[in-house]
């Protein structure tokens, strides 16, 4: 099984600062990384998408790509405490439609 | 437009007893997923259908799991003789499938039946 990983956190951060999250892949056939926020008791939601080398932004959100160094992020600004959830990171491997998760990185955002 | 809807919400049977989870993909979508989120784990893919077909059922975990779908549209995960370790939040996601194809497309996922096996 070709793995993602996440950084095990938690991560905690006050309200307005910016919070980084990372994720990495081994299988270097990935083609497709997604990230999603994940509330207690809810389903997974998606936020970004990215399938390029470089930057991706979307409003407070922006994700990141380094196909060389295998890597994936999610930079969150101005974080609010409605971002206080768990962020998933996945990936779509090289010949596969399924998505291959990170154990999730959760996120508190104090007031 | 609606969502991916799944039913139960909610199961809660014993030991060795057999349950239906089914799910009703977002309308116009071909692919569908089901994946496993256990406490403390991370999701699990469970198995792929493009249209009625299962390209991939790699991530079915023993031959008591099974799965099928109609009509390229509602699709059914089996359980027989279930067991305490099935007890997880069962989630299922579609995609569009565009053109018989569903690498890379965005999965949109329904609420999850949380099944508890006693």
């Amino acid at each position: 099984q070709k793995e993602v990983e996440q950084n095990s956190g938690p991560l905690s951060v006050p309200e307005g600062a910016i919070a980084s999250l990372n994720c990495t892949y081994s299988d270097r056939g990935s083609q497709s990384f997604f990230w999603y926020r994940q509330y207690s008791g809810k389903s997974p939601e998606l936020i970004m998408s990215i399938y390029s080398n470089g930057d991706k932004e979307d409003g407070r959100f922006t994700a990141q790509l380094n196909k060389a160094s295998q890597y994936v992020s999610l930079l969150i600004r101005d974080s609010q405490p409605s971002d206080s959830a768990t962020y998933l990171c996945a990936v779509t491997q090289g010949g596969s439609e399924k998505l291959v998760f990170g154990k999730g990185m959760k996120l508190t955002v104090n007031p | 437009g609606a969502g991916v809807s799944q039913s139960p919400s909610n199961k809660v049977t014993e030991k060795g007893k057999d349950v239906e989870l089914r799910c009703d993909p977002i309308s116009g979508h071909t692919a569908l997923y089901w994946y496993r989120q256990s406490l403390g784990q991370g999701l699990e893919f469970l198995i792929y259908f493009q249209g009625n077909s299962a390209p991939d059922k790699s991530g079915l975990p023993s031959d008591r799991f099974s799965a099928e779908r109609t009509g390229g549209s509602v699709s059914t995960l089996t359980i027989q003789r279930t067991q305490q370790e099935d007890s997880a939040v069962y989630l299922c996601a579609s995609s569009l499938g565009v053109s018989g194809r569903a690498r890379g497309e965005t999965q949109y996922f329904g609420p999850g039946t949380r099944l508890l096996v006693l």
